[in-house]
């Protein structure tokens, strides 16, 4: 099983100033056709989770553009380039370069 | 867009079993591949498998093997999730969503459902 490691965990940001969670994998997350398999998701307070990013730094729809995604292989970046209030909530990166797919600890951010 | 409308809340007996579902609408449901996760309370996600209708596929994680089963009617466009032999650690919410297809593989999940709380409680 590939283990999914972020950091940090808590992350408190004001308003305007960016954000960065890290995401780094036991095992390459990169397939033979070229594309790392690993999404970003965000779960706001009382919510499912939805899908911020995939393929690494493909952004979702509907997704704002101050979210972005980077890395390969094992070692990945969200970037929030100014964050907004409506941003608070936990973070996860998830892997499913194997069959059995792995979801991080989760960063949860915090205004403050 | 595909929308995702889960059952309600359950209470279950530990030992016994519940069978929770997941209606999908406004979108291609049989080419689709649909998964399950679920999140303990105050904990993280955890995922538990899926199924791809058109196919008939299904994958399950090890840890689930043998105690979940997941299955899709494509006459009502619903997934079911079945867990059995329910213990306390059991109790968590059930999140059914859409996956992003790569060579019938899930790659990302593009759309959750709301979540089905599941208590499991003597």
């Amino acid at each position: 099983e590939i283990v999914m490691t972020q950091s940090p965990l808590s992350l408190p940001v004001t308003p305007g100033e960016p954000a960065s969670i890290s995401c780094k994998s036991s095992q390459s997350l990169l397939h033979t056709n070229g594309y790392n398999y690993l999404s970003w998701y965000l779960q706001k307070p009382g919510q499912s989770p939805h899908l911020l990013i995939y393929f690494g730094s493909s952004r979702a729809s509907g997704v704002p553009d101050r979210f972005s995604g980077s890395g390969s292989g094992t070692d990945f970046t969200l970037k929030i380039s100014r964050v907004e209030a409506e941003d608070v909530g936990v973070y996860y990166c998830m892997q499913a370069r194997q069959t059995s797919i792995t979801f991080g600890q989760g960063t949860r951010l915090d205004i403050k | 867009q595909l929308h995702l409308v889960q059952s309600g809340a359950e209470v279950k007996k530990p030992g016994s079993s519940v069978k929770v579902s997941c209606k999908a609408s406004g979108g291609p449901f049989s080419s689709s591949g649909f998964t399950w996760v679920r999140q303990a309370p105050g904990q993280g996600l955890e995922w538990m498998g899926g199924i791809i209708p058109l196919l008939g596929t299904t994958n399950y994680a090890q840890r689930f093997q043998g105690r979940v089963t997941i299955t899709a009617d494509e006459s009502t466009t619903t997934v079911y999730m079945e867990l059995s032999s329910l213990r306390s650690d059991d109790t968590a919410v059930y999140y059914c969503a859409r996956a992003g297809l790569v060579d019938r593989e899930y790659v990302w999940f593009e759309t959750w459902g709301q979540g089905t709380l599941v208590t499991v409680s003597s």
